[in-house]
């Protein structure tokens, strides 16, 4: 079965707390991509971070970072003292090059309360 | 430059007609990607064209076809429109695609009502 699954609908935090936002795939292709994306309340989807399934260095932008591990098959975002401009809906998504496909998670709804 | 522009933004129509979808690409990217988002199903995958050839497609009946032009510009055809197509279909515009390692940037969408 190939899927992913970001368990948590919905979290509310206080502004400058961190948050991480959980992402658990499933593929037993050896070649894939890890997706995040941003969909704040005006609607428009906004590209965060790529990551093939051969890198699994983490990576970090400004307050952002990405925690990748094969090992458990998760592709987990951290965003640290956040800010009520970060409230939004978070989506992970798996694309299979194999299988030419993309699959996205259901998404987690962050609310940034000041 | 410019953005990624999607037109027409809304549309509404009836069962049974067909409908078509513009996105214009950021100027100089040759990968377009569509996608339709619902309440009920979610974000999903339509597909990809790259320099007028489809790459990827998702999982979605025949009456779902796109193609790509020239100027990369792209198109989205549904016919026989359902009830179950309304739905914000959003395209991404990048230089090199979905494997790529450029970033992709989306339009602001085209919300299909269908009654």
């Amino acid at each position: 079965a190939q899927k992913v699954t970001q368990a948590q609908t919905e979290i509310s935090v206080v502004e400058k707390e961190d948050v991480t936002l959980d992402c658990v795939y499933e593929t037993r292709d050896t070649t894939y991509y890890l997706f995040w994306y941003k969909q704040p309340p005006s609607g428009e989807l906004v590209f965060l971070i790529r990551r093939n399934s051969f890198d699994e260095q983490n990576e970090i932008s400004g307050r952002y970072s990405w925690n990748f591990q094969k090992s458990t098959s998760s592709f987990n975002f951290t965003i640290t003292a956040s800010q009520v401009v970060d409230s939004a809906v978070y989506f992970c998504a798996l694309y299979l090059v194999g299988d030419d496909k993309i699959i996205f998670g259901k998404g987690t709804r962050l609310h940034i309360l000041p | 430059k410019a953005g990624v522009t999607q037109t027409p933004r809304y549309l509404i129509k009836t069962r049974g007609q067909q409908v078509t979808l513009s996105c214009s690409p950021i100027s100089g990217h040759r990968s377009v990607s569509w996608y339709q988002q619902t309440p009920g199903q979610g974000l999903q995958f339509l597909f990809e064209y790259f320099s007028e050839t489809q790459r990827n497609k998702g999982n979605f009946p025949g009456r779902f076809s796109g193609r790509q032009f020239s100027n990369s510009r792209s198109e989205m055809n549904v016919s026989t429109l359902e009830l179950g197509d309304s739905a914000l279909y959003l395209c991404a515009s990048s230089l090199q695609g979905l494997a790529g390692t450029d970033t992709q940037y989306f339009g602001p969408g085209t919300r299909l009502t269908v009654l």
